[in-house]
């Protein structure tokens, strides 16, 4: 099992609906981050978070580490935001390593 | 503001050839520096990192080394490539383990 998992793997959606993916992981975090990666393969940090939530124009991160869960919202969908959005977190301890999702595969058609 | 760089874009090589991968980052000092494999239908993996000049820790036994020449220049290398070396990697530099990390535009490598 991974310590990492992301859900849904592949997410397609119209043009203006509300996104939420989802990534769970199984151990004690100091951080957890949200990455995109385009088609082209360049990656993109969106957010890093510890604790609640954080908002960046039409994304938002919540992260509940009780439950070791966290989603990313995507409100009023673009084509444009279509692209492989990554889970990967950070373990206690100061860690260097991150651990990573094998990432959610969202398609927003027009 | 920082950059990262990272080259070739593309590369193709044949089984048991060497391989050299080059990271620069520009607009800070004393980063952290990593590098990552993603193959086809995974994730991200950590290959190397690095804390300073002539810092390495492996995170992966395999026939890849990696080497910090320089504060602002990684070096991912291989004496003879295989096939299983094929994907995508990339280079990340952070402020700090507790910081974001920024990824340069990565090699896709494939190994024939």
């Amino acid at each position: 099992k991974n310590e990492v998992e992301q859900s849904p793997q592949n997410l397609t959606a119209q043009e203006g609906e509300f996104i939420t993916i989802n990534c769970s992981y199984s151990v004690g975090i100091s951080a957890l981050h949200w990455l995109q990666q385009h088609p082209g393969g360049g990656i993109v940090s969106l957010f890093m978070l510890s604790s609640g939530k954080k908002k960046h124009g039409r994304l938002i991160a919540t992260i509940n580490i009780q439950e070791k869960h966290s989603s990313l919202h995507i409100t009023a969908s673009h084509p444009r935001d279509s692209a492989v959005y990554i889970c990967a977190v950070r373990a206690q301890g100061g860690s260097e390593k991150l651990v990573f999702g094998k990432g959610t595969k969202l398609t927003v058609n027009p | 503001s920082q950059t990262i760089h990272q080259w070739p874009a593309t590369l193709v090589q044949p089984v048991g050839s060497p391989l050299s991968l080059e990271c620069t980052v520009e607009g800070t000092s004393n980063p952290n520096l990593y590098w990552y494999r993603q193959a086809a239908g995974r994730g991200l993996q950590l290959l190397f990192y690095s804390v300073g000049i002539g810092q390495i820790s492996s995170e992966v036994p395999q026939n890849l080394s990696a080497s910090r020449p320089q504060d602002r220049q990684f070096i991912l290398s291989s004496k003879k490539l295989l096939l299983s070396d094929s994907g995508f990697y990339l280079c990340a530099w952070s402020a700090d383990a507790y910081n974001e990390q920024f990824f340069g535009p990565g090699t896709r490598l494939t190994v024939l």
